[in-house]
């Protein structure tokens, strides 16, 4: 059984730019979340796929998107990044039916720098 | 809204000595509660769950947790600590979503330091 992979694990941008971070979720999982961990903070939720839709979503502004694929994997876009972006973005897969609150497993991170 | 508030930001223990990480939440209903565990340049590791059956529940690596309704508590705790515990630890609060689906929300984390 495959986990949550992530990709690249580090990045450097500058303010401005925009990044688009990859994520695989674990094998037998329909659902994908992201979120960004500051650095000394606990991980702040940004939003959820869920049949290629965003599920629900957090206190982020627009300039943070998503997508989810037909395979489950999904991306994170980031438009206009500014020097508070830099964090460790997290994404989380789980399994969704009905209405059980699942766990969700995370892959490893990417590291975002924005200078 | 849900929320989790871990009470100490630092804990440091003896090796061989027990581990007490403490927890309380806020929910409007029974929650759904989670210990996460973060070691050094990696990701979040699942300790455990609560989802509103046993009130003691156990975890991988010995830990355990207890969610207390009467204290709207869920310290986790472990007999005996081991150098490699030695962690960034987050209790976790899940709000579902209308059609299915769930956020977590995180507490601020205890950092578990273990001593020789």
């Amino acid at each position: 059984e495959t986990g949550v992979t992530q990709s690249p694990t580090h990045l450097i941008k500058t303010r401005g730019q925009q990044v688009t971070l990859r994520c695989s979720s674990q094998s037998g999982h329909n659902t994908v979340s992201w979120y960004q961990q500051a650095l000394g903070q606990g991980p702040q939720f940004i939003f959820q796929y869920y049949r290629e839709e965003e599920n629900g979503r957090g206190n982020f502004p627009p300039r943070f998107s998503g997508l989810q694929f037909p395979n489950y994997s999904s991306e994170l876009n980031v438009n206009a990044l500014e020097l508070d972006d830099s964090a460790l973005y997290l994404c989380a897969s789980s399994f969704v039916r009905g209405d059980s609150q699942n766990e969700q497993y995370f892959g490893p991170g990417t590291r975002l720098t924005v200078t | 809204a849900q929320s989790v508030t871990q009470l100490d930001s630092h804990v440091s223990v003896s090796e061989g000595t027990p581990v007490l990480l403490r927890c309380n939440y806020s929910s409007s209903y029974s929650p759904s509660l989670f210990w996460y565990v973060q070691h050094p340049n990696k990701g979040l590791q699942l300790l455990l769950k609560y989802t509103s059956a046993a009130t003691l529940v156990k975890g991988i690596n010995g830990f355990e947790a207890e969610f207390k309704k009467s204290e709207t508590s869920f310290h986790l705790t472990k007999p005996s600590a081991h150098m490699s515990d030695a962690a960034e630890y987050f209790c976790v609060v899940s709000t579902p979503f209308t059609g299915g689906g769930n956020k977590l929300t995180f507490g601020t984390g205890t950092q578990l330091k273990v001593e020789l």
